[in-house]
């Protein structure tokens, strides 16, 4: 069984750069045939795609994120993270890393972290 | 880029049965869908994906009392015996060319 774990600071200051990490278990991230996804929900609303990362480092990103979105994968800690720049209270959410698949969509999600941007 | 909606909320007796509904944007008629339960305060759990013959696949422990169906752009997640424990958001979710997207969420609340 899959299953995810995200980690990283819970308080970011405005301006500042969000870091999470997510550590998989139960699967490799090197054994391809799945997109490691970020997606976040704020405060008392929906769910936001942010992006993915193949095994083999492609990414993919919202559009209406991707100028201050990173993800990155670290296959030899079967890690990837997330960066996201220049955040403001907007980006305070709860945010959630997953497996993700065509043909499925996202089928195993990590319990969420609270991520709070304030001074 | 595809768009799914969602109505924004349904509700059901217990022992009854509710039916969501997902619709896709024009354009995406044979999408397949995943539905997703979240129960409040926790992290969305994957109920199914859902294509557009109306075939279904549940994810891994998920009773046989969520089942899927389809109709043209409609995708249809139907709970039937309703259990207090399925109170909670419903949201679809679809894909295409590398974007994913969610629906805005339909809150059951069992009667």
């Amino acid at each position: 069984q899959v299953q995810l774990q995200e980690s990283g600071p819970g308080l970011v200051k405005p301006s500042q750069t969000l870091s999470l990490t997510c550590t998989v278990s139960g699967g490799s991230i090197s054994s391809g045939g799945y997109y490691w996804s970020w997606i976040r929900q704020h405060p008392g609303k929906g769910l936001e795609w942010i992006g993915y990362i193949y095994y083999s480092g492609s990414t993919y990103y919202n559009p209406s994120l991707k100028s201050r979105v990173t993800i990155s994968v670290d296959t030899s800690k079967n890690q990837f993270s997330l960066k996201l720049s220049s955040v403001t209270a907007a980006d305070t959410a709860v945010y959630y890393c997953a497996r993700t698949a065509d043909g499925s969509g996202s089928e195993y999600w990590g319990q969420g972290t609270l991520v709070t941007v304030s001074s | 880029q595809p768009v799914v909606t969602q109505s924004s909320s349904a509700s059901g007796s217990l022992g009854s049965s509710v039916k969501l509904t997902c619709t896709l944007s024009s354009g995406h008629i044979g999408y397949i869908i995943a539905w997703h339960q979240q129960q409040p305060g926790k992290a969305p759990r994957y109920l199914m994906n859902l294509d557009g013959s109306g075939s279904f696949n549940r994810g891994s422990g998920v009773p046989d009392r969520f089942s899927g169906s389809t109709s043209g752009d409609d995708r249809y997640l139907t709970i039937s015996n309703l259990q207090s424990e399925d109170e909670a958001d419903y949201y679809c979710e679809t894909w295409d060319s590398n974007f994913y997207v969610f629906g805005t969420g339909t809150k059951v609340t069992v009667l």
